[in-house]
């Protein structure tokens, strides 16, 4: 089973809001992480958590907050956002086999975020 | 500086054809691994393919195949009797060695025709 879920699956705020997404994967995998994919791009690395401590994190505005609260759960935390930051964002989890390889990540089908 | 080319922005065929999309990688690390991701519609990345650059062994799965040279750098993906449900954005990728980085290309969109 290589299922990554995330939810909701769109999602639409205000520049005022909070809101949270959140991802869940039951793989057993230790590295989770977080992707902002604007139209017609690839994704952005935003995070990265290895055995739930924060490892990357890719100059992301404060706007934006992960939290790991265990191994199998990733929240990304949204607070007074701006139009500009209306994506596709994707998590992602692989095996974190430590310094002697590179595992494969698997990611969920996205959150959707509008922000008007 | 390591990259990712895929110089083939959006491709059309019709159903039942073969079509093959290019990538193009750079890197001076001798240990490296590549990658294949489909993205349809809906949004999700679907893991295809693995290759670390020690394997240069071309993979054949069902109708997919990939062939990896290092000789030119390229890690080409043919999908063999194209159906509609193959349209997608497919992304080649590359990762160090140690690295939770993954360098994506810019992405192909494929479109089968019915």
């Amino acid at each position: 089973d290589t299922e990554v879920t995330q939810t909701p699956k769109h999602l639409v705020m205000g520049m005022t809001n909070k809101k949270s997404l959140k991802c869940e994967q039951h793989m057993g995998h230790r590295a989770m992480y977080w992707y902002k994919q604007k139209a017609k791009k690839p994704p952005e690395l935003m995070f990265v958590y290895s055995y739930e401590k924060l490892s990357i994190n890719e100059s992301v505005p404060s706007r934006f907050s992960p939290e790991c609260p265990n191994s199998s759960l990733l929240n990304l935390h949204l607070h007074a956002l701006q139009p500009e930051d209306s994506a596709l964002y994707l998590c992602a989890s692989s095996q974190d086999a430590g310094s002697d390889a590179v595992d494969t990540q698997y990611f969920g089908p996205g959150t959707r975020l509008t922000v008007l | 500086a390591q990259k990712v080319t895929q110089a083939q922005t959006e491709i059309s065929v019709v159903e039942k054809e073969d079509v093959t999309l290019d990538c193009v990688y750079e890197t001076r690390d001798t240990t490296y691994y590549l990658f294949w991701y489909k993205q349809p519609p809906s949004g999700e990345l679907v893991f295809l393919i693995r290759r670390n650059s020690f394997d240069e062994q071309n993979e054949i799965s069902g109708r997919y195949s990939w062939n990896f040279q290092k000789s030119t750098s390229s890690f080409n993906f043919t999908i063999t009797a194209s159906q509609v449900v193959d349209s997608a954005v497919y992304f080649c990728a590359l990762t160090m060695n140690r690295d939770d980085k993954i360098i994506f290309g810019k992405g192909t969109r494929l479109h089968i025709l019915p």
